[in-house]
């Protein structure tokens, strides 16, 4: 099966760096994604990785584990607009493949 | 960019009452997925789909079934709804490109059983 675990909640002031963390065990592994879901929309894609090392992308960055089965989410110079729900998606190897298995998502509210 | 649509936003239907959530997407993606959201136990799959006609079950498929007559429409079907079906419905789509597949997701159907 698989097994996701990151923070329920977490608070930064904006123009701070923040740091969500995930860990995670699949069935096999084929990649992890990160989604951005602000309240009553749906999730957004912004990130992938599938080998080790950071991944970086404008203020987001995600690195990734795998012998660890760890992976983080830095956010920085937080913007209020941040202030959502930070889900951790790792890929196993069942259902083809295809599968993303989703956490419950991290809750980041950005203050002044 | 890519597009996934569902039928409504909004939805309250009453308990045993037969229940069609629909979906397109309009980038000729070959996966589609239904999942369904709760509070405090996120997104949880109910059925895929990897191609027409074809389906597999996800991690919660008791209850629901599903339609793929088209490669751009994927049906949600709630047989006889209940008020534990009562959630948000998100619907998603995607490709494979050299290994690496991203979900794109609709807007989400909040459906209300009475």
């Amino acid at each position: 099966g698989q097994n996701i675990d990151q923070p329920t909640e977490m608070t930064a002031t904006e123009g701070a760096i923040v740091q969500i963390n995930c860990t995670y065990q699949t069935s096999g592994f084929n990649g992890l994604f990160w989604y951005q879901q602000h309240a009553g929309e749906a999730p957004t894609f912004l990130s992938y990785n599938v080998l080790d090392g950071l991944e970086e992308k404008g203020r987001f960055s995600s690195f990734l584990s795998r012998s660890k089965g760890y992976s983080y989410l830095l956010l920085k110079e937080l913007q209020m607009k941040d202030s959502a729900s930070y889900l951790c998606a790792p890929r196993g190897l069942t259902g083809g493949g295809n599968k993303l298995t989703f956490g419950t998502g991290t809750q980041l509210k950005v203050e002044l | 960019d890519v597009k996934v649509t569902q039928s409504s936003r909004y939805l309250v239907k009453r308990t045993g009452e037969k229940v069609f959530l629909e979906c397109v997407q309009d980038m000729d993606h070959e996966n589609m997925f239904w999942y369904r959201q709760d509070p405090g136990l996120g997104l949880r799959l109910i059925y895929f789909s990897y191609d027409v006609k074809m389906k597999e079950k996800g991690d919660i498929p008791e209850g629901y079934s599903v339609s793929r007559e088209k490669k751009e429409r994927f049906s949600l079907i709630l047989e006889s709804a209940s008020t534990n079906q009562t959630s948000m419905y998100l619907c998603a789509s995607s490709l494979s490109v050299r290994g690496r597949e991203t979900q794109y997701f609709g807007p989400g159907t909040r459906l209300l059983v009475l």
